[in-house]
């Protein structure tokens, strides 16, 4: 069975740190685009960043960018989310979602998440 | 920067039809996704493409696209429809990606 797993998400006070990772299994991992996509409470969705199978080419949202650093080892079939200079604003339900083989740019695949809450 | 705009909240009658819109800039460039959530799930596929149903999708759900407006059509909606719709796209600039603001269906 194809599935992604987050975890890692838990309560930090502001300007702390937290590294949340996404384990994929039932699949190739290393053949995918990943991304990482986050949604606060009674919120939306938003996209916070991308990261691509083979040569680790990385974008992130202006709201995240210079804080977060995503990565991965696909021998491990695994990618992580780096969060550093966390603030209040980054409590969410953190998401790692897998895009379609075929360049639709679509999120096929979406784990259960992980709960962030950032506070004091 | 680019942005997609939903309706915040549509509602149908059960059996009838409804569609839900998503607008901006980039859908003139790159086609919509769409996604179901429910409360207190993770968001689901349902239309991606110029015309893609994942497998395991009703195919009551379609989509279409026109000009910078990108919809969802339901077509006899169930009352297992109800949820948030969002749509999501390539921005402008094709590096990042943008969500619309969802849409809540309430299936009457």
């Amino acid at each position: 069975e194809e599935q992604l797993i987050e975890s890692g998400g838990g309560l930090v006070q502001p300007g702390g740190s937290l590294r949340l990772s996404c384990t994929a299994s039932g699949f190739t991992f290393s053949n995918y685009e990943m991304n990482w996509v986050r949604q606060a409470p009674g919120k939306g969705l938003e996209w916070i960043a991308y990261i691509n199978g083979r040569n680790f080419v990385m974008y992130y949202a202006d709201s995240v960018k210079g804080r977060f650093t995503v990565s991965r080892d696909n021998a491990r079939n695994s990618m992580w989310l780096q969060m550093n200079s966390l603030r209040v604003d980054d409590t969410a339900v953190y998401y790692c979602a897998r895009e379609d083989l075929w360049g639709h740019d679509a999120f096929e695949m979406w784990g259960q998440g992980t709960k962030v809450s950032v506070s004091s | 920067s680019s942005e997609l705009t939903q309706d915040p909240a549509v509602s149908v009658a059960l059996g009838q039809t409804v569609r839900i819109t998503c607008q901006g800039d980039s859908l003139g460039r790159y086609y919509a996704s769409w996604y179901q959530q429910k409360p207190g799930q993770a968001p689901v596929l349902v239309f991606y493409g110029e015309n893609n149903r994942p497998s395991g999708i009703p195919d009551r759900f379609s989509g279409s696209n026109s000009g910078d407006t990108a919809s969802l059509t339901i077509t006899g909606a169930q009352a297992e429809d109800e949820a948030h719709y969002y749509c999501n796209s390539r921005d402008l600039t094709g590096d990042h990606v943008i969500f619309g603001g969802g849409t809540k269906l309430t299936v009457l």
